[in-house]
């Protein structure tokens, strides 16, 4: 079964440019979540998904942070403009139920430099 | 509100010896427990989770984390450490009234010959 795919795994940019993150889900679930890690700190939730929804989305920063999740499989998340401070690791994780208690899986994580 | 402690930013053992990872979780509900375990320039993977039930909890890797509701701790033990184990650790809570996960600063395990 494949896991969690997140692309790019790395991205390098200057400041005030725009960037984008692409995650594919683990088949059938319906749960997708974004987060992000800075350097020595544990993950943070941007954002949850439903299907296509997006249930809790009070961690995104919506001046600079936008997401989708069209037809409820794929989800972008978009930073324009990029600032120095967003440089960090933003994780892609999926669930197949919304429960307290479900197990998230994971992705390896898009490695953001901000120059 | 909920928020997790892990004492420790690092801890250091050698090959064989007990492995002891600290977490502290603060809830106003009955909590969900995790462990999850990251290596380098990988995804988060779960260890183990508490959720109702037996206390003392089995995970994969030899791993085995216990639920103190006394003590608001879910320590994670290892009885013998491998040089594989060498990673991070991240204690995280949830429960019925906020199901978003609430991590740990995490706690990088290091493993000497």
């Amino acid at each position: 079964e494949a896991g969690v795919v997140q692309s790019p795994r790395y991205k390098i940019i200057e400041k005030k440019q725009p960037v984008a993150f692409w995650c594919n889900p683990i088949s059938g679930h319906n749960t997708l979540y974004w987060y992000l890690q800075n350097l020595g700190q544990g993950p943070e939730l941007l954002i949850r998904y439903e299907n296509e929804e997006a249930v809790d989305d009070s961690q995104l920063p919506k001046d600079r942070f936008s997401a989708e999740r069209l037809k409820g499989v794929d989800s972008t998340l978009k930073i324009q403009p990029a600032e120095l401070g967003d440089s960090a690791v933003y994780l892609c994780a999926s669930s197949d139920g919304q429960g307290p208690y479900n197990e998230q899986f994971f992705g390896p994580g898009t490695r953001l430099t901000v120059l | 509100a909920q928020s997790v402690t892990q004492l420790g930013s690092h801890v250091s053992v050698s090959e064989g010896a007990l492995v002891l990872l600290r977490c502290n979780y603060s809830s106003s509900v009955p909590p969900y427990l995790f462990w999850y375990v990251q290596y380098p320039n990988q995804g988060l993977q779960l260890l183990l989770k508490y959720t109702t039930g037996a206390t003392l909890v089995k995970g994969i890797n030899g791993f085995e984390a216990e639920f103190k509701k006394s003590e608001t701790s879910f320590h994670l033990t290892k009885p013998s450490a491998h040089m594989s184990d060498a990673a991070e650790y991240f204690c995280a809570v949830s429960n019925s009234g906020y199901s978003t996960l609430t991590f740990g600063k995490g706690t990088m395990l290091l493993v000497s010959p």
